[in-house]
């Protein structure tokens, strides 16, 4: 079963520092999606992926966060000089077509740390 | 805008007893519903969704939920539940839209 897989599992870093986390889709979905969870939180989204066009961003995704497709396969997620505000899991779906209402695919999640 | 309330935090029940969790949605443009759940340690899964149709939908585990317009709301229901629906639940609207998830409900099952 090749589900959604996201690396690495756990982060934990320096505020200032820079981190990068990964996102392997299921194989042949369009659509990549990330979202950010805090404690006590649903998901918040943050952007999504059509292929390799990045077609929406939420307000949430500041300038020190940058997201990338290159292939329309599997997606990064960069922070820059993290801030102790990052600290969340950060969730990564991908669903089939592309509507809105297809079923999003969860991978378990990077969890960062900032300290 | 599109929001999602989810009434209760915590609810604790018996095992093998029916079980309710609320949700209300307010939504400006067409209404797509979603029930998702999160397992310890594990991503989320899609419970149930309404896109249209019937009001009343089934979804896996035994679980199902209504549609109510006029409420604006989504319930989900479970007539018996089970020590393995310990878990979080969260309700969404979205679909034209990213989705925007409530804060969750946290379901445990006690023996």
């Amino acid at each position: 079963d090749t589900g959604v897989s996201q690396n690495p599992r756990h982060k934990i870093t320096k505020r200032g520092q820079n981190v990068t986390f990964r996102c392997d889709p299921i194989s042949e979905h369009n659509r990549l999606y990330w979202y950010r969870q805090t404690l006590g939180q649903g998901p918040e989204f943050l952007t999504y992926f059509q292929n390799e066009a990045q077609l929406e961003k939420s307000r949430l995704l500041s300038d020190r966060f940058s997201a990338e497709r290159p292939k329309g396969s599997f997606s990064t997620l960069e922070i820059q000089r993290t801030e102790q505000g990052d600290s969340a899991m950060y969730l990564c779906a991908s669903s089939p077509g592309v509507a809105g209402t297809d079923t999003q695919y969860f991978g378990p999640g990077t969890r960062l740390t900032v300290l | 805008a599109q929001s999602v309330t989810q009434l209760d935090s915590q609810v604790p029940v018996f095992e093998e007893a029916p079980v309710e969790l609320r949700c209300n949605y307010s939504s400006s443009v067409s209404v797509y519903l979603f029930w998702y759940v999160q397992y310890p340690n594990q991503g989320l899964q899609l419970l149930l969704k309404y896109l249209s149709g019937s009001t009343l939908v089934k979804g896996i585990n035994g679980f199902e939920a209504e549609f109510n317009k006029s409420q604006t709301s989504f319930h989900l229901r479970k007539p018996s539940v089970h020590i393995s629906d310990t878990a979080e639940y969260f309700c969404a609207v979205g679909g034209n839209t990213p989705l925007v998830f409530g804060k969750g409900t946290r379901l445990s099952v006690i023996a």
